[in-house]
């Protein structure tokens, strides 16, 4: 099993673009979260789903969109990048929440200049 | 906002010793998870406890619950350099919040 994975690893983006960070798990986990960690402020969660077509803010869910057409995927769409973007940002999923923990993708490192 | 906040902020230790990070957090909760993240990598399960339980062991972890408190304490025993990380504990009730995390560091 391959997991969580996530794409790209690293990106940079002027101010303004837009992009999608991808997610997909193979684990066929319902539930998918995604969450930006900044320096000493852990991670905090932007936007999660329960299941295929069912999404949800999170904390900062300000600037970036999501969808959920399967089981499989989730990703994460920054509209209209700004310089406060600038994040390490985890894709992780589960399958039973009450009584198993998240698996999290290695991560995407981006840079808005 | 952040619903755990763990403490302390940094803890350095020498190797064979025991490590014990706290977590304390504000409201209700179905269950608090530990995660482990390695510099610069993603963050990994360590434990779940539930809100009806009080303590659990995993190999040389050992968690406890006071939802009295709204506490949780993760020890880690005969530490290791290998167990040089950030430590997370993230409490879950409709979704899964993060504290803010320890530094340990394990010397040689």
């Amino acid at each position: 099993n391959a997991g969580v994975t996530q794409t790209p690893k690293f990106q940079v983006l002027k101010t303004g673009q837009s992009m999608t960070l991808q997610c997909a798990q193979d684990m066929n986990h319902e539930y998918m979260s995604w969450y930006r960690q900044d320096p000493g402020m852990g991670l905090r969660l932007i936007h999660y789903s329960v299941g295929a077509g069912i999404t949800d803010q999170g904390e900062v869910p300000n600037g970036y969109n999501v969808s959920r057409s399967t089981t499989e995927d989730f990703p994460l769409r920054l509209l209209s990048a700004a310089p406060s973007q600038t994040s390490v940002y985890f894709c992780a999923s589960s399958y039973d929440r009450l009584n198993y923990g998240y698996t999290f993708g290695s991560g995407t490192r981006l840079t808005v200049v | 906002s952040q619903q755990g906040e763990e403490d302390p902020q940094a803890l350095s230790i020498q190797e064979g010793e025991n490590a014990t990070m706290n977590c304390s957090y504000k409201t209700s909760i179905n269950n608090l998870q530990w995660y482990r993240q390695n510099s610069g990598r993603g963050l990994v399960h360590l434990i779940l406890i539930r809100s009806n339980e009080r303590e659990k062991h995993s190999g040389r972890l050992r968690v406890t619950l006071d939802t009295s408190k709204k506490s949780s304490s993760l020890l880690i025993t005969a530490s290791r350099a290998a167990d040089t990380a950030s430590y997370f504990c993230a409490t879950f009730r409709s979704r899964l919040t993060f504290g803010e995390g320890t530094q340990l560091t394990v010397n040689p």
